[in-house]
């Protein structure tokens, strides 16, 4: 059966652009969450959607981030003005129902800001 | 803020021989859980440990959660290369994940 995927699996940005990366949970998750992965480091918590509703953005570095999921499947993070502090990987993860379950990963975007 | 701390950071040893890493909280968490990340993948769940003191063994892997469900263990025996991999601790409070940031073993042949 299909997994969480993710794409692009590689971007390379220059500083200032503007950049999507796209997560397609597992079907019929109810659940989707998005780390941030440094180098080096574990992933850290960047928000948490629940259907279409964002009910956590707490982990959003600051408001160049932004993430939607608009029909409750697909979703997309979108970073506005690249930074170099950006350059990690970004992982999707969704959950059958409200999000205490076992979390399925994506394989990550490599985001590299040059 | 809830911090967990993974030691060793790096670890490289031989086939066949036994290791343990460590996963230490400054917190409490409802449950904890060990993954293994191989390069160029997401992290993948082996366990999940919500009772202090419980142990669990999954093959080779033995599992332990303290007793006052702040700290854990991860003891592998026999290790094999395929063993190799970042391993890494997560906290549960809820539906957040709080991570460690990883041991990364090196098992060669």
């Amino acid at each position: 059966g299909a997994g969480v995927s993710q794409s692009p699996r590689y971007k390379v940005a220059k500083r200032g652009q503007d950049v999507a990366l796209r997560c397609d949970p597992i079907s019929g998750h109810v659940s989707l969450f998005w780390y941030q992965q440094a180098l080096g480091q574990g992933p850290e918590f960047l928000t948490y959607f629940q259907n279409e509703a964002q009910l956590d953005k707490s982990g959003l570095p600051s408001d160049r981030f932004f993430a939607e999921r608009p029909e409750g499947s697909v979703s997309t993070l979108k970073i506005q003005r690249t930074q170099q502090e950006d350059s990690a990987v970004y992982l999707c993860a969704s959950t059958p129902l409200a999000g205490k379950e076992t979390q399925y990963f994506g394989p990550g975007t490599r985001l590299l800001v040059l | 803020t809830q911090l967990l701390e993974q030691s060793p950071q790096f670890l490289s040893i031989q086939e066949g021989e036994n290791l343990t890493v460590y996963c230490n909280s400054s917190s409490v968490f409802s449950s904890l859980q060990w993954y293994r990340q191989e390069p160029g993948e997401g992290p993948v769940l082996l366990v999940t440990v919500v009772t202090g003191g419980e142990v669990k063994k999954l093959k080779r892997l033995t599992f332990q959660f303290g007793d006052a469900r702040k700290d854990s263990s991860l003891h592998i025996t026999a290790a094999q290369p395929g063993d190799t991999g970042l391993y890494l601790c997560a906290g549960g409070s809820n539906y957040k994940l709080t991570f460690g940031k990883g041991t990364l073993l090196t098992v060669n042949p």
